[in-house]
């Protein structure tokens, strides 16, 4: 089984400087991808950044980067210079398992960027 | 090119009605979603395709069903709706090319159950 881990349900940041936002994961799986997804409050889900586990290098995406620690089985979600545009939910999700793409999304943490 | 759209976008229903809920993707993908969103809970798969034809159960089916005669085209059906059924309800679709590629989102279907 897989499981996703947010322990943060909010988080306050000032604009301009950067932000972590933690995620782990479990899973009996050795090959596997790790996904970041921000939903603003209109309700749209949007696609940010993908870690494979195979990936030796960490993910960045312009100011989104992906701490990835596989032996602490950990994928978190750094934001530079933050904009309050950048004010949303955040999900960490994980697709593992071979054949389909069976998703598992963590609860979310709720990031409010500070003028 | 309109991506992944849903329809309806809001829906009212009494408890024992029954709905369809449409997705559409024009992206030819062949993998298709549906979850639901309930607040603190993130999103639950509730079932999904792997291509035309073809259904599987994710974490949350009970109470749903689901169908894809076309491969652009995925149904999510509540044969008798449930308060506990309120939520938002989103659909994705994704290729099957590379290792693990995004999910496409529509917008969502926010629907009440009274």
């Amino acid at each position: 089984a897989q499981k996703i881990t947010q322990t943060q349900p909010g988080m306050f940041v000032q604009e301009k400087e950067a932000v972590t936002l933690d995620c782990t994961y479990d899973t009996s799986d050795q090959s596997y991808g790790l996904f970041w997804y921000k939903q603003p409050s209109s309700g749209e889900m949007i696609f940010l950044i993908y870690q494979g586990s195979y990936d030796e290098q960490n993910a960045t995406e312009g100011r989104y980067s992906l701490n990835f620690q596989k032996a602490r089985k950990s994928a978190n979600l750094v934001i530079s210079a933050s904009q309050l545009g950048d004010s949303a939910m955040y999900f960490c999700a994980m697709g593992a398992g071979g054949g389909y793409q069976k998703v598992t999304f963590g609860i979310g943490t709720k990031l409010q960027v500070i003028p | 090119n309109a991506g992944v759209t849903q329809t309806p976008k809001f829906r009212v229903l009494k408890t024992g009605q029954s709905m369809t809920l449409l997705c559409a993707q024009d992206m030819n993908h062949e993998y298709m979603y549906w979850y639901r969103q309930d607040p603190g809970m993130g999103l639950r798969l509730i079932h999904y395709s792997v291509g035309e034809g073809t259904t599987a159960k994710g974490e949350v089916p009970d109470g749903y069903n689901v169908s894809r005669l076309k491969k652009q085209n995925f149904l999510l059906g509540l044969e008798s709706a449930a308060p506990s059924q309120t939520s938002v309800y989103f659909c994705a679709s994704s290729p099957t090319s590379g290792d693990y590629n995004e999910q496409f989102f529509g917008p969502g279907t926010r629907l009440t159950v009274l």
